[in-house]
């Protein structure tokens, strides 16, 4: 069973531009969840999607958005980037919203210069 | 989270010892904790979990031991090996928002 898949590895934008991360879940997963990483505050929750909808929400600007299409993908859009939005960006998926396992892929390296 | 009174941001430890990672969680109603390892270049592995109904928990190799009274949460891996050496996090869940929350991460230097 292939894993979680995030599309692109890595990335280098300006400040201003906008980015959007792509994630494919484990097959049969439901539930996609972002997180951001950084070496200063760790792995901080950006957003969880289950059937299409938003289910929970971390502490992000409103410059950090997402949506997730019927089969499970997922995408995460950063609009208007700043330098501190340099961070690796973690998608992480799991069969149901509230299944606490979740299945992590190994991340878009976002660098904004 | 975890507190800076507990954790240790880094620890070395001879092949073949066994180690110790601390993690202090900081929501007392948490109600499920979770240990994650993270190696250079790929997103987080799931290692082993508990819920608090229990105290101990059993894994290959990996022991989690949660003290609520306290809030303290322990991952014991027994005869370390090379490919131990990565970061690993403690995250816990609970009310009110249930989103898995992470600790800051100890890096695990294992010494040949």
């Amino acid at each position: 069973k292939a894993g979680v898949t995030q599309t692109p590895r890595y990335l280098i934008k300006t400040r201003g531009q906008q980015v959007t991360l792509s994630c494919s879940p484990i097959s049969g997963h439901r539930s996609v969840s972002w997180y951001q990483q950084t070496p200063g505050q760790g792995l901080q929750f950006l957003f969880e999607y289950f059937s299409e909808t938003q289910r929970n929400k971390g502490n992000f600007p409103g410059r950090f958005s997402g949506r997730q299409f019927s089969n499970s993908r997922s995408e995460m859009n950063v609009s208007t980037l700043e330098l501190g939005d340099s961070a690796l960006y973690l998608c992480a998926s799991s069969l149901n919203s509230g299944v606490e396992k979740l299945f992590f892929g190994s991340g878009t390296q976002l660098s904004v210069l | 989270g975890e507190s800076v009174g507990l954790h240790l941001p880094t620890l070395s430890v001879q092949e073949g010892d066994n180690s110790i990672i601390n993690c202090a969680y900081s929501n007392s109603a948490s109600d499920y904790f979770i240990w994650y390892k993270q190696e250079s270049g790929k997103g987080p592995q799931f290692i082993i979990d508990i819920r608090s109904n229990m105290d101990k928990r059993q894994g290959q190799r990996v022991t989690v031991l949660l003290n609520k009274t306290v809030k303290h949460l322990s991952l014991q891996i027994a005869a370390t090996q090379p490919g131990d050496s990565a970061v690993y996090f403690c995250a816990e869940k609970g009310p009110p928002d249930y989103k898995l929350s992470f600790g800051a991460g100890t890096t695990v230097t294992v010494r040949a």
